[in-house]
């Protein structure tokens, strides 16, 4: 089983759709999460850093991270074909240092 | 934009060839990485500095040699490589170089295909 699942897509979706992405992992000592957007050929942009349980919001964007259920989800409201990339969540233990576990990445298209 | 500068964006390499990538960051940031990425993969560690000193080698084929000169900058140095080795190289640097490393930041990437 691997440290971090994540469905790999394509979830295609209409302009303006709310989007859900979804990780979900087993190293309960995980305590930092990231969700990472990567255009094509483009190295990863950091979306999202959030320790421990709880949301976050950044203008179209919601972190939320559930550590009871090992469950971390990014929504994207009113979507956008600029949206259309692959999202990667990412995370990390307190103690991990410099090893962060990327999960495969959702491949996202948002049609206009 | 990133502030992680990566070049050359694109390199064509032979596989008797010597290159080298080069990374830069102005952030202040500690640690210093380098990442592989194969199409439709997560990016896998490679190397980490910390305080410009090695801290991990993921077990890396020798072809491929990492150098520090200073806090800002992180080279790749690149050798004998394999057609296998074709992907997108990416260099990232985090704040802190110590357990609690903070956010990961990656430059754009650097695209290398060995012929």
């Amino acid at each position: 089983q691997k440290e971090v699942e994540q469905d790999p897509g394509p979830l295609s979706v209409p302009e303006g759709a709310i989007v859900s992405l979804n990780c979900t992992y087993s190293n309960s000592a995980f305590q930092y999460f990231m969700w990472y957007r990567q255009y094509s050929r483009k190295g990863p942009e950091l979306l999202m850093y959030t320790y421990s349980s709880g949301n976050k919001e950044d203008g179209r964007f919601t972190a939320q991270v559930d550590k009871s259920s090992k469950y971390i989800s990014l929504f994207i409201r009113d979507s956008q074909p600029s949206d259309s990339a692959t999202y990667l969540c990412a995370m990390r233990s307190l103690t991990g240092g410099f090893k962060t576990i990327f999960g495969a990445g959702t491949r996202l298209f948002v049609k206009a | 934009d990133t502030e992680v500068t990566q070049t050359p964006k694109h390199l064509v390499m032979g596989m008797t060839n010597k290159k080298s990538l080069k990374c830069e960051q102005h952030m202040g940031h500690r640690a210093m990485y380098w990442y592989k990425q194969k199409a439709k993969k997560p990016p896998e560690l490679m190397f980490v500095y910390s305080y410009e000193k090695l801290s991990i080698n993921e077990s890396v084929p020798s072809r491929f040699s990492p150098e520090c000169p200073n806090s800002s900058l992180l080279n790749l140095h690149l050798h004998a490589l394999q057609p296998e080795d074709s992907a997108l190289y990416l260099c990232a640097s985090s704040p802190f170089g110590g357990e609690n490393t903070g956010e990961l930041f990656f430059g754009e990437g650097s695209r290398l295909t060995v012929l």
